[in-house]
This record gives C-alpha cells, sequence and structure tokens, in this order.
C-alpha cells in the first residue's frame, strides 16, 4: 500500500520556467491538499480539493494553481516560478469525515534560482 | 481559524514522560484538537486527536481541560527516536487538515 506518493523528489529550476508536481494517493479519500515548508517553519496551505473536479485556494495560492480530474491525482502547477517558491511542498490526503487524519508524502524538494 | 500557540523547543532525556502544552484561546465547538509529529526530511504524521478529556492510544495521550482553551500531548518514556518536531492543529473535523494551521510546531530534542 503506498499512500501518497509525490513526484519527482527533488528539482532545480530557472526563475520563470514552469513545472507540474504530481501527487498520488491510492487510499480513495476525498480530501487532497498542498503545503509548502520553509525552512524553520511549519506547513502552510497552497491549495486543497473536496473532491474530484473541485478545487480551492488555502493560505498562500498566489503564484499556484491545482487540478484534480481524477479523484487519486492532485496536481500542484508553477507557471513561471519564482526564487520565492524555493521550498519543501507536501501532499496530503484525507477521508471526508470520521476520522480526520491526514496521509501526507515524502515531500518535493524544490529549488528556483 | 483558532490559533495556537507551543513552545518553540523542549528537552528532554531518554526515559522521561515529556509533556507538550498547546494554547487555542478561540477554539470554536466544533472544533477538534490534532497532534502530528515530524522528522526531517518527511511528511507530517497524525500522532492523536481529541475532542475533549482525555484520549490515549499507543503512541501518546492527549489532555484536553473543561474549556478546552488548551490541550497537553504527553509521551512516555521517550527515546531518542522521539525527537522531531510536533504541531498542534485546531479545526472543524472533517475538514481538519484543510482549514487549520499548522504553526512552527514544537523542536522536542531527546538526549541520552
Amino acid at each position: 500500500n503506498a499512500g501518497v506518493t509525490q513526484t519527482p523528489k527533488f528539482r532545480v529550476l530557472k526563475t520563470g520556467q514552469s513545472m507540474t508536481l504530481l501527487c498520488a494517493q491510492d487510499m480513495n479519500h476525498e480530501y487532497m491538499y498542498w503545503y509548502r515548508q520553509d525552512p524553520g517553519m511549519g506547513l502552510r496551505l497552497i491549495h486543497y480539493s473536496v473532491g474530484e473536479g473541485t478545487t480551492a485556494k488555502g493560505e498562500v495560492p498566489d503564484g499556484y494553481n491545482v487540478s484534480r480530474l481524477k479523484k487519486q491525482n492532485f496536481l500542484l502547477g508553477l507557471e513561471s516560478a519564482a526564487p520565492s517558491q524555493t521550498s519543501v511542498y507536501f501532499c496530503a490526503s484525507s477521508r471526508i469525515r470520521g476520522d480526520t487524519e491526514a496521509f501526507f508524502g515524502q515531500g518535493t524538494r524544490l529549488t528556483v534560482v | 481559524l483558532a490559533k495556537t500557540t507551543q513552545p518553540i523547543s523542549m528537552d528532554s532525556y531518554e526515559g522521561q514522560e515529556v509533556n507538550i502544552t498547546c494554547s487555542h484561546n478561540n477554539i470554536a465547538t466544533n472544533d477538534y484538537i490534532t497532534w502530528y509529529q515530524q522528522f526531517p526530511s518527511q511528511g507530517p504524521r497524525f500522532i492523536i486527536q481529541g475532542y475533549k478529556t482525555k484520549v490515549t492510544n499507543e503512541v501518546a495521550s492527549l489532555f484536553i481541560p473543561a474549556d478546552r482553551k488548551s490541550s497537553t500531548l504527553s509521551l512516555p518514556r521517550v527515546s531518542l527516536s522521539d525527537t522531531a518536531v510536533y504541531y498542534c492543529l485546531v479545526g472543524p473535523h472533517n475538514t481538519n487538515a484543510g482549514k487549520s494551521t499548522f504553526g512552527d510546531g514544537t523542536t522536542l530534542t531527546v538526549k541520552p
């Protein structure tokens, strides 16, 4: 059981380049989330989704776009990367009710130069 | 969203009990309290969740007083492998991880 898988694990981008981070979960969870974590800080919510075809903004959505075309996948896009987006990105998923335990992926370390 | 306040860091020794307190003065009636653990270069991992009084699982205990304005995570007999950052989250039950704020957490260092 893989849980939450993020692709890629590491990436270096030049300023202005674009890229997409992929998150896949195999637990049939309704909710999925994208967070960023800067050094020495907690996680900040970028965008989240409460189901296939739906997305919503979190605390720090500017500069990012997301899509949830399939229930198991949640994509995070950077259209024009900036050095301020250098961070570790975490994806998570959870069930819609019952327990609210969120399962996290291993993270993607992104550096924008 | 309920704002949480935790100590920035704590030190302990192997075998001791560690208590980490989180303040959440503006917790709402339908908010639950959830604690996560994060090791370096890994995603956070769920530890425990509660609404009131006391909750215990195989890893930790969570104590919540009647006014629910604070909570205490208790880790019994810690080991070196418990060195990590611990986050307290407060938010609605069925959208906890989506609507809650992680904050900067408490860095626990366990010494031999």
